[in-house]
């Protein structure tokens, strides 16, 4: 099995930034991925991190550290159309993937 | 590509009845996976298949859901006899190999009520 935690929600305000933090426990770590699921929907991929360092996409950049357990998403210029739930969820030897609880991100004017 | 199909999106059924829940992954997806999601215990996976074959099943709840994928192009997810509290959303993903950052990409889910 595996812990997961992320915080459960988020407030920021727009055009502002948000990092949103996650730590893990597992065994046969194999790859950190991170979903954006607005509320109704299904998630949807933002990124991907098996090294350690910073992956850039845009707004959106994540951020691992394989030897802390520690990963962190971050969200620029946020936008109204940003607040959502964002999923780490963590990939293992076996290719299964297992997913905290989400982080609600609300984005005010 | 149309994306995952799901269907239907939503189920309302009793208690005691079977619910079939259906998947068309992407095609040329070798990997396919069935999810839940609740409020309480948040996204987990219940099975997943590699080329049709089952792979892990662990997540399964209990005897009462039952999994095929009799082809490349469709599954289903049964649950018999349904309880109330079976009710969640169920999603459906397929990926296309497990090689380093493969994505799984979801369906757009059937949301299940059991009364």
């Amino acid at each position: 099995g595996q812990n997961i935690d992320q915080p459960t929600e988020m407030t920021a305000t727009e055009g502002a930034i948000v990092q949103i933090n996650c730590t893990y426990q597992t065994s046969g770590f194999n790859g950190l991925f991170w979903y954006q699921q607005h509320a109704g929907e299904a998630p949807t991929f933002l990124s991907y991190n098996v090294l350690d360092g910073l992956e850039e996409k845009g707004r959106f950049s994540s951020f691992l550290s394989r030897s802390k357990g520690y990963s962190y998403l971050l969200l620029k210029e946020l936008q109204m159309k940003d607040s959502a739930s964002y999923l780490c969820a963590v990939r293992r030897g076996d290719y299964k993937l297992s997913f905290g609880a989400g982080t609600t991100v609300t984005v005010r004017a | 590509d149309a994306g995952v199909i799901q269907s239907p999106r939503h189920e309302v059924t009793e208690m005691g009845q079977e619910v079939t829940l259906r998947c068309k992954p992407i095609s040329g997806h070798d990997y396919l996976f069935w999810y839940r999601q609740t409020m309480m215990r948040g996204l987990e996976l219940l099975i997943y298949f590699n080329n049709n074959v089952p792979i892990d099943d662990s997540g399964m709840p209990e005897d009462r859901f039952s999994a095929k994928m009799p082809n490349a192009s469709f599954s289903t997810l049964k649950i018999q006899p349904s309880e109330p509290r079976d009710s969640a959303v169920y999603f459906c993903a397929s990926s296309l190999g497990q090689g380093a950052g493969e994505t799984q990409y979801f369906g757009p889910g059937t949301r299940l009520l059991v009364l």
